[in-house]
């Protein structure tokens, strides 16, 4: 099956910072999502983008299919940033497999 | 649109019970998933259906594991004789369709003592 890599495991930033997290799989997709889970467990679709690019504020995400990878920006990083990222892909089986994500903290 | 709702938030029981979780997907959307997350691991699939057919299991899914969704809206996750292996988020998700954003509830954390 698909394998989902992501990178840097573990991030920290200061409160109003950029940073660039990415995420590798290893076959062509037709599904690739962002997650963001928060520290109470839940999980947020950031994005869907299987390819392209998109922006929702300050978070935007690009997808390059034939290069299997993507890519999520967080700009001006806030406290409520805090969490962990995951990135899932899907090849066509209708199950999304996940990234072992990045794990973001946010210092004021 | 209240989003997926996942009952009870917390479980705790004791090894060899049963226990059964529910899931209230997002109205109108026909697709619903199962997944399984330990701590510092992303979620893992368990099985998902469209409308009231199950369409695909897991191996992660023993026998001792039994989903349903009677008629295409709740669904509902049982593990039987449960072991401390099984201690773990179920995380639940809908979507409109196939390659359709995933969305997910905020889980049931079951710890099995």
């Amino acid at each position: 099956g698909i394998q989902v890599e992501q990178s840097p495991p573990d991030l920290i930033l200061q409160e109003g910072a950029n940073s660039t997290l990415r995420c590798n799989f290893s076959d062509s997709v037709n599904n690739l999502q962002w997650f963001h889970q928060n520290p109470w467990g839940q999980l947020i679709n950031l994005f869907y983008i299987p390819s392209g690019t998109k922006q929702n504020g300050r978070l935007s995400a690009t997808t390059v299919a034939t290069e299997r990878y993507s890519l999520l920006y967080i700009s001006s990083s806030q406290t409520t940033d805090s969490g962990v990222y995951f990135c899932a892909a899907d090849t066509g089986f209708q199950k999304l497999v996940f990234g072992t994500g990045t794990r973001l903290l946010v210092s004021p | 649109d209240t989003g997926v709702s996942q009952d009870p938030r917390h479980k705790i029981t004791k090894r060899g019970q049963n226990v059964t979780f529910r899931c209230d997907p997002i109205s109108e959307h026909n697709r619903l998933y199962w997944y399984r997350q330990t701590l510092g691991q992303g979620p893992e699939f368990l099985t998902y259906f469209q409308n009231e057919a199950q369409l695909e299991k897991s191996r992660l899914l023993s026998d001792r594991f039994s989903a349903e969704r009677p008629k295409g809206s709740f669904s509902t996750l049982e593990i039987q004789r449960t072991e401390q292996g099984d201690s773990a988020m179920y995380l639940c998700a809908s979507s409109f369709g196939a390659n359709e954003k995933l969305f997910f509830g905020s889980g049931t954390q079951l710890s099995v003592l």
